[in-house]
């Protein structure tokens, strides 16, 4: 069983569509996030739930829109996609996000995104 | 704000060590983080401090001082499988976010 999974694994569209990420945690784990990945592989947090809580909130353009309908669940909606947008993005989970080694992130395998 | 350096590339021979080093300033500091990242994949974890000292996991061992704000990731008996990137995280003041340098690629050669 694949403890954080994402779909799709690839997406390609064209400027200005709308499309949407998916992310489930099996880890029963209480935190997770969204990290973008460019091209020169930098690793930037977007967002972070706790328990369906918003609490980490980057500064992303307001086209990228977050939703966890329950604490195993966390989506990305990205409105009026741009040639910008294109990287790999990444949902992970932790146990918590407060201190200690349960911080450890564990991510789902990854969603590239082109844009055209 | 918070501002983590490593070297961009690391080029070793198999079964030899190579030190990884990152230095890092943070407003707060909760906790040191090393990812290996093989192309393609997603990062894993491999080790995490908070004390300084060394901490040892098989052919990985990282090391923390707080005071220099300085960790190293040292891997010993290099193997070909080693080649990737190795990312640096630190989770500063606000405990629920860990920030990533920008990775070292490290390659592995016969």
């Amino acid at each position: 069983d694949t403890a954080v999974s994402q779909t799709p694994k690839y997406l390609v569209t064209q400027m200005g569509n709308d499309k949407s990420i998916k992310c489930e945690q099996n880890l029963g784990h209480d935190t997770m996030y969204w990290y973008k990945q460019d091209s020169k592989k930098f690793l930037k947090i977007m967002f972070s739930y706790n328990n369906k809580e918003l609490i980490i909130n980057e500064t992303v353009p307001n086209r990228f829109s977050p939703k966890s309908p329950d604490k195993a669940h966390l989506n990305l909606h990205i409105n009026s996609l741009e040639l910008g947008d294109s990287a790999v993005y990444f949902c992970a989970s932790s146990q918590t996000p407060g201190g200690g080694a349960s911080g450890e992130l564990f991510f789902g395998e990854g969603s590239r995104l082109t844009v055209l | 704000g918070q501002n983590i350096d490593q070297p961009t590339e690391m080029t070793a021979t198999e079964g030899a060590i190579v030190q990884i080093n990152c230095t890092y300033q943070t407003s707060g500091f909760n906790g040191l983080f090393w990812y290996q990242q093989h192309a393609g994949e997603a990062p894993t974890f491999l080790s995490y401090n908070v004390l300084d000292g060394l901490e040892e996991k098989g052919r990985f061992s990282s090391f923390l001082s707080r005071s220099k704000g300085y960790s190293y990731l040292l891997l010993k008996e290099l193997q070909m499988k080693d080649s990737a990137s190795y990312l640096c995280a630190v989770r500063g003041a606000n405990a629920g976010k860990s920030t990533f340098g920008d990775g070292t690629t490290l390659t592995v050669k016969p």
